[in-house]
């Protein structure tokens, strides 16, 4: 079953535009990580927040994270249209397992 | 440095064929290794885990099975093919328990059961 779901499924934006994706989940976590995946590849891993943390930048990218609603913010700022691509969270659930959610598909138009 | 391989790229098998994919890991030592299922324009599903030579964690009861018969080495299997197990199977590592759980991910199979 999906621990996570993004919102919103779809997004497009123009170059330059910042772009909000937000991931909600169902259990307790030990750290959240957010992944891209162009289109018919893998996932390419980008930031990860520990549980304990509510905040984390990498480069243009920023997360949130508020455990006690359960809920994660990513945030691409000036957005390229390199940046088009799934977003997906996952979280760390335990027993080394990666629960993935159902992503966000992110169109930056030039 | 570590880099993971995952083959073939492209499968078309027939309904009730045997199917066999196949990853390594090199660079690495102990790995974590996983095999997930993503189904046209949705998330991916964790088929398999596994965290040593011969332990494998099934988290979807199905006809698929995996198997890890060397350090860097997991394949998952099929021995008789569905229609509905058509899609995108990706293989990931992470390091082993205590790491910080990041994956690294192949760059997936493409099944189509027709």
């Amino acid at each position: 079953s999906q621990q996570g779901e993004e919102d919103p499924q779809a997004l497009s934006i123009q170059e330059g535009e910042n772009a909000t994706m937000n991931c909600s989940y169902k259990t307790s976590i030990n750290n959240l990580q957010w992944y891209r995946q162009n289109s018919g590849r893998g996932l390419v891993h980008l930031i990860l927040i520990r549980s304990n943390e509510r905040e984390k930048h990498s480069g243009r990218l920023r997360v949130t994270l508020d455990t006690s609603k359960k809920s994660s913010s990513l945030l691409i700022t000036a957005s390229r249209a390199a940046d088009t691509a799934s977003y997906f969270c996952a979280t760390d659930v335990g027993f080394q397992k990666l629960v993935f959610g159902t992503g966000t598909r992110l169109l930056v138009s030039p | 440095s570590q880099t993971i391989h995952q083959w073939p790229a492209t499968l078309v098998q027939p309904v009730g064929s045997p199917l066999s994919l196949e990853c390594t890991v090199e660079g690495t030592s102990n790995p974590n290794l996983y095999w997930y299922r993503q189904a046209a324009g949705r998330g991916l599903q964790l088929l398999f885990y596994s965290v040593g030579i011969g332990q494998i964690s099934s988290e979807v009861p199905q006809n698929l099975s995996a198997s890890r018969p060397q350090d860097r080495q997991f394949i998952l299997s099929s021995k008789k093919l569905l229609l509905s197990d058509s899609g995108f199977y990706l293989c990931a590592w992470s390091g082993p328990a205590g790491a910080t759980g990041e994956l690294f991910f192949g760059e997936g199979s493409r099944l189509t059961v027709l």
